[in-house]
């Protein structure tokens, strides 16, 4: 299974953008780089995938270095409502057509005023 | 749409006692996964199913787990005999049916207090 290394923590200012890395150095091929982020003790809440291009949505972007060994999270304009942990996660196939996501420790993210 | 639906959302059961934890996937979603988050811990995959089948059980503790999905009604995680360890929040997500790209969308857990 293709492994994930975050930083433990960082902390943000209000209104920044905030920058989340990831390493997934033995990701393969056919592997999908999802993000999921938890807020508080919540469910978690999926953000954004990709496999090889760049990625935007309405919460964020994903850019995929052309090696595909690293990612970053980038979340535009953080608010204090964005304070949660970031799970970048590569995901794991199970038999042919089946997959399932396998969580690490995160990155918490702290946003401040 | 509903969203991923779980019941109870807190649950507390004595020592040895029975825990039963109840998750209704997205309307059309037919794959369903559990995962346990133990305090201060990050979650942890327990069991992946589809109608009926069990597709990945390799994170489930060999003995007292168990879970379903039966072709009509919720996935259902069971334990027996519960002790203080199996104090977690448990979160079950779907996804909907097979393919190269997709998102699960996850409810909002159950909280076992085992006293």
């Amino acid at each position: 299974d293709a492994k994930t290394t975050q930083p433990t923590s960082m902390d943000c200012a209000e209104g920044r953008a905030a920058n989340l890395p990831c390493n997934h150095s033995t990701i393969s091929g056919n592997e999908y780089v999802y993000w999921y982020r938890q807020i508080h003790s919540q469910g978690p809440q999926y953000i954004i995938h990709g496999l090889k291009n760049n990625e935007t949505n309405e919460m964020a972007s994903l850019i995929i270095t052309e090696d595909r060994k690293s990612s970053t999270l980038i979340l535009p304009h953080a608010t204090l409502r964005d304070t949660a942990v970031y799970y970048c996660i590569v995901r794991v196939a199970v038999g042919s057509n089946d997959y399932k996501l396998s969580f690490g420790a995160g990155t918490t993210v702290t946003v401040r005023a | 749409n509903a969203g991923v639906m779980q019941n109870p959302r807190h649950l507390v059961r004595r020592r040895g006692q029975e825990a039963r934890l109840r998750c209704s996937p997205m309307k059309g979603h037919s794959h369903v996964y559990w995962y346990r988050q133990l305090p201060e811990e990050g979650l942890k995959f327990m069991v992946y199913l589809q109608k009926e089948n069990i597709i990945d059980e390799s994170g489930m503790p060999k003995e007292r787990f168990s879970a379903e999905f039966p072709k009509e009604g919720p996935s259902i995680l069971r334990i027996q005999q519960v002790v203080r360890g199996d104090s977690a929040a448990y979160f079950c997500a779907s996804s909907p049916p097979g393919g190269i790209s997709y998102e699960q969308y996850f409810g909002p857990g159950t909280r076992l207090t085992v006293t």
